[in-house]
């Protein structure tokens, strides 16, 4: 009953240094999303991958690469972190676009 | 652009009252809008999807509305308990991306 996995919970990284964030759904669903989430703001997609083997850039896709390893996993790649880029990142999935997206409890970075 | 608005940004009441919370949009080309649930530390949980050519979605003690021609929607809840206490954030789908407000903090006071 895992549903969205999202791997690490917290992490801290210093400017400049390049990490992957990971996630992966167990519900067969075909499209995934990442987010970030920053204090006294809403969600804002980062990018989206409708299916496997697509991925389409979001709201706010500067600074991030994703990569769709196969239906069940999508990560997010911060190539040269930036103190900007601190926020809760959010991965979910939904078995189609426009249809219900069910969340991970989310990654905490903090960029110094 | 579209653009979500919540209001208000955190609310406190006593429990069993009903209570409502907004959500304006402003654009109304809109696939579906969503309300959410998210409880601190933890992801988000889908409380109610309502699609565009409906008005209104139930579930339990949760009644979601929409009105599309005038970018707004409303979540009801009824007889309120401490457990419903969380941030609820509205979103709608449109162009294959939702847009999210910025969530209403809600406290019930046993």
């Amino acid at each position: 009953n895992a549903g969205v996995t999202q791997t690490p919970k917290f992490q801290v990284l210093k400017t400049g240094q390049s990490m992957t964030l990971q996630c992966a759904q167990d519900m067969n669903h075909n499209s995934m999303y990442w987010y970030r989430q920053d204090p006294g703001m809403g969600l804002r997609l980062i990018y989206y991958s409708a299916s496997e083997g697509t991925t389409d850039k979001g709201e706010v896709p500067n600074g991030y690469n994703v990569s769709r390893l196969n239906k069940r996993e999508f990560s997010l790649r911060l190539e040269s972190a930036a103190p900007s880029q601190t926020s809760v990142y959010f991965c979910a999935s939904s078995e189609a676009l426009y249809q219900p997206q069910h969340f991970g409890d989310g990654t905490r970075l903090s960029i110094l | 652009k579209q653009e979500v608005t919540q209001i208000p940004a955190a609310l406190s009441v006593p429990e069993g009252e009903n209570l409502v919370l907004n959500c304006s949009f402003t654009d109304s080309a809109i696939y579906n809008l969503q309300w959410f649930r998210q409880d601190p530390g933890k992801g988000l949980t889908s409380l109610l999807l309502i699609q565009s050519s409906q008005r209104e979605q139930t579930s339990g003690r949760l009644n979601a509305s929409l009105d599309k021609s005038s970018g707004r929607s409303t979540l009801y809840i009824a007889a309120s308990q401490p457990g419903d206490s969380a941030t609820y954030l509205c979103a709608v789908d449109s162009n294959y991306q939702l847009i999210w407000g910025a969530g209403t903090k809600l406290i019930i006071k046993p």
